[in-house]
């Protein structure tokens, strides 16, 4: 089955750093892929969605200067948190598709657990 | 705006109990609705996916239904075992192209 491997699993920064997070597709071409932030007992966050060669689209609420989007190629993605601050301790999770995603499931990573002290 | 809610928010039983999990959505202009399977500190592993034609899908111990009209699915495992513990998460992806998840229900399976 397709497989998304999401990386690092888990992080501790301090304050102020910047933190990458990849999302990769193994064994497909992700021609879009989401990235969702979740805080502990709540539900998955859309924050925004990345299409190969273009820039993401941000959701509302979602800064876009802050939570830099790259998917550079059909096989990976990056998210990465800049000027980290202890508030944006949270848990992300990626997810991708090669297909019609009205037709077929989404693939998701196994979710980075970031801690910015 | 779709808005998914998912009831219970938490749910143990003893293991062998057949139990069904509640999502509701306020839109139901939906392409699909996928249920998920969450367990602590990981991502999310796809369960069942309806399409909005479909009433029903099948996996094993797992039934999922779909009604459009009234926006309602439900998961219904059967003879639950302690390995099914986890969050289980229902999902609509809407003409917008966004999946929009539910709170999610806790589901604890007692042996």
């Amino acid at each position: 089955g397709a497989v998304v491997s999401q990386h690092p699993s888990r992080v501790i920064c301090k304050s102020g750093t910047s933190v990458k997070i990849e999302c990769r597709s193994l064994d497909f071409q992700a021609t879009t892929m989401f990235w969702y932030r979740q805080f502990p007992k709540q539900s998955l966050m859309l924050m925004a969605t990345s299409n190969e060669g273009s820039k993401a689209t941000y959701e509302q609420g979602v800064e876009k200067d802050k939570f830099l989007i790259n998917h550079a190629s059909l096989t990976l993605s990056t998210l990465t948190v800049t000027s980290a601050h202890p508030e944006d301790s949270s848990f992300y999770i990626c997810s991708a598709s090669s297909l019609d995603t009205s037709n077929s499931p989404l693939h998701f990573g196994n979710g980075t657990r970031l801690t910015v002290t | 705006k779709q808005e998914v809610t998912q009831i219970p928010a938490a749910l143990s039983v003893p293991e062998g109990e057949n139990l069904v999990l509640n999502c509701s959505f306020t839109d139901s202009a939906i392409y699909n609705l996928q249920w998920f399977r969450q367990d602590p500190g990981k991502g999310l592993t796809s369960l069942l996916l309806i399409q909005s034609s479909q009433r029903e899908q099948t996996s094993g111990r797992l039934n999922a239904s779909l009604d459009k009209s009234s926006g309602r699915s439900t998961l219904y495992i059967a003879a639950s075992q302690p390995g099914d513990s986890a969050t289980y998460l229902c999902a609509t992806y809407n003409q917008g192209g966004k999946l929009i998840f539910g709170q999610g229900t806790e589901l604890s399976v007692k042996p």
